[in-house]
């Protein structure tokens, strides 16, 4: 069975450019989550899909952040215009209905904002 | 807001030496779980000690729960270079929805 995958697994971009990252849960997963580990600093919920609706956003930074889950499979995170401060790794995370705690994680995103 | 808290933050032992790394909270929770990050790599989930459980144990690894201390501890024995890695606990909140929490990590050093 496939795990977590993410794309891309590194991102170099400049101040003020856009970057998509995307994840492709363990197929049958209805729940889908977003992370950010800063560098030194506490992996940090980002939001929670159940299927295609956000369960739970407050976690999102601010609006330059936006999380899509088109038809309930893979998830996309835009970051529109990057910052500095949003480099980090980004990892996303999928488990089944009602079993939150046994998520299986993606390999993460590393995005590198200059 | 509830927050594991790893310690130490970083740790660096003899390989074949035993690493203790110890992980605090401060709600209620469900359960407990202990996680690998290998440098580039993703989590890895290494373990899960539910609330009403005080020790367990996978291989090399031993995790103890004390809820009257809201603490944690992972125990790796025998430690080998391939344990190099940093490690997270995070909690699951006991209360209302569910949500995982991460700490900062332990940054584990294992000189061959």
């Amino acid at each position: 069975e496939a795990g977590v995958t993410q794309f891309p697994s590194h991102s170099v971009i400049e101040k003020g450019q856009t970057v998509t990252l995307r994840c492709d849960p363990i197929s049958g997963h209805d729940n889908l989550y977003w992370y950010r580990r800063v560098m030194g600093k506490e992996i940090k919920f980002l939001l929670h899909f159940v299927k295609e609706s956000k369960q739970d956003e407050s976690g999102m930074p601010n609006n330059r952040f936006l999380a899509e889950r088109t038809g309930g499979t893979y998830s996309t995170l835009k970051v529109q215009p990057a910052e500095l401060e949003d480099s980090g790794v980004y990892f996303c995370a999928s488990s089944q209905v009602g079993r939150v705690y046994e998520q299986y994680f993606g390999p993460g995103t590393r995005l590198t904002v200059t | 807001s509830q927050q594991g808290e790893e310690d130490p933050q970083a740790l660096s032992i003899q390989e074949g030496e035993n690493a203790t790394m110890n992980c605090s909270y401060k709600t209620s929770i469900n359960n407990l779980q202990w996680y690998r990050q290998n440098s580039g790599r993703g989590l890895v989930h290494l373990i899960l000690i539910r609330s009403n459980e005080r020790e367990k144990h996978s291989g090399r690894l031993r995790v103890t729960l004390d809820t009257s201390k809201k603490s944690s501890s992972l125990l790796i024995t025998a430690s080998r270079a391939a344990d190099t890695a940093s490690y997270f606990c995070a909690t699951v909140y006991s209360g209302g929805y569910q949500k995982v929490t991460f700490g900062i990590g332990t940054k584990l050093q294992v000189i061959p």
